[in-house]
């Protein structure tokens, strides 16, 4: 079964904390994790993905295969990274996403 | 572009309604698909199609219909609206029969079912 685990519903921090949002997985095969985010009163959009190794806002998010997690991370918050942000681990034809996290940095 | 809209952006229904929510796309994305967010419950997938004329079911489909007659539209029918129905939609769409590489997503539309 496909499962993506979100366990904080809610992540506060100060301006300038280091963020660690926290998703863990269960897939059977090889698997394709995706960040989603979406701010106040926006779309929801694709943040990152594990395959690009790419830093986007200054976020990244490395795959552990071994603990079966794709943490979101970043050095120092900003106010501007509040937001809800979803995990999501892909699937046959379908993206299956976590409960989602709420950040709030706080000035 | 407008990427993917939705109407009506907030609608109320009384129980055993039915209503069509719709959705469009102009980015020619074979894949589409509709989602439910609730609090708590992240999102779940209601139905998706890879092409038109071929659609599916995903984790919450009961309660719920889809078609798919252009590659455009992919409206959302509530046959019989019931409280639990209460929530927010969004349609996504993305590009290939996968379309899972990158989901776009609609405004949303927030129902609510008395």
């Amino acid at each position: 079964a496909q499962r993506v685990t979100q366990p904080e519903k809610l992540l506060s921090v100060f301006k300038g904390a280091p963020v660690e949002l926290k998703c863990n997985y269960s897939y059977s095969g090889s698997p394709e994790l995706f960040w989603y985010v979406q701010y106040s009163r926006q779309r929801l959009q694709l943040l990152l993905r594990h395959i690009s190794r790419e830093s986007i806002k200054g976020f990244t998010a490395d795959l552990n295969k071994g603990e079966t997690s794709f943490h979101l991370k970043k050095p120092f918050a900003q106010e501007e990274d509040s937001a809800m942000y979803y995990c999501a681990l892909r699937g046959f034809q379908k993206l299956v996403f976590g409960t989602g996290t709420r950040l709030l940095v706080s000035p | 572009n407008a990427g993917v809209t939705q109407t009506p952006k907030f609608q109320v229904l009384k129980t055993g309604q039915s209503m069509t929510l719709q959705c469009a796309q102009d980015m020619n994305h074979e894949y589409m698909s509709w989602y439910r967010q609730d609090p708590g419950m992240g999102l779940r997938l209601i139905h998706y199609s890879v092409g038109a004329g071929i659609t599916d079911q995903g984790e919450v489909p009961n309660g719920y219909n889809v078609s798919r007659s252009t590659t455009e539209d992919f409206p959302l029918r509530l046959l019989s609206a019931a409280p639990s129905q209460t929530s927010v939609y969004f349609c996504a769409s993305g590009r290939g029969t996968s379309g899972t590489y990158e989901q776009y997503f609609g405004p949303g539309t927030r129902l609510t079912v008395t």
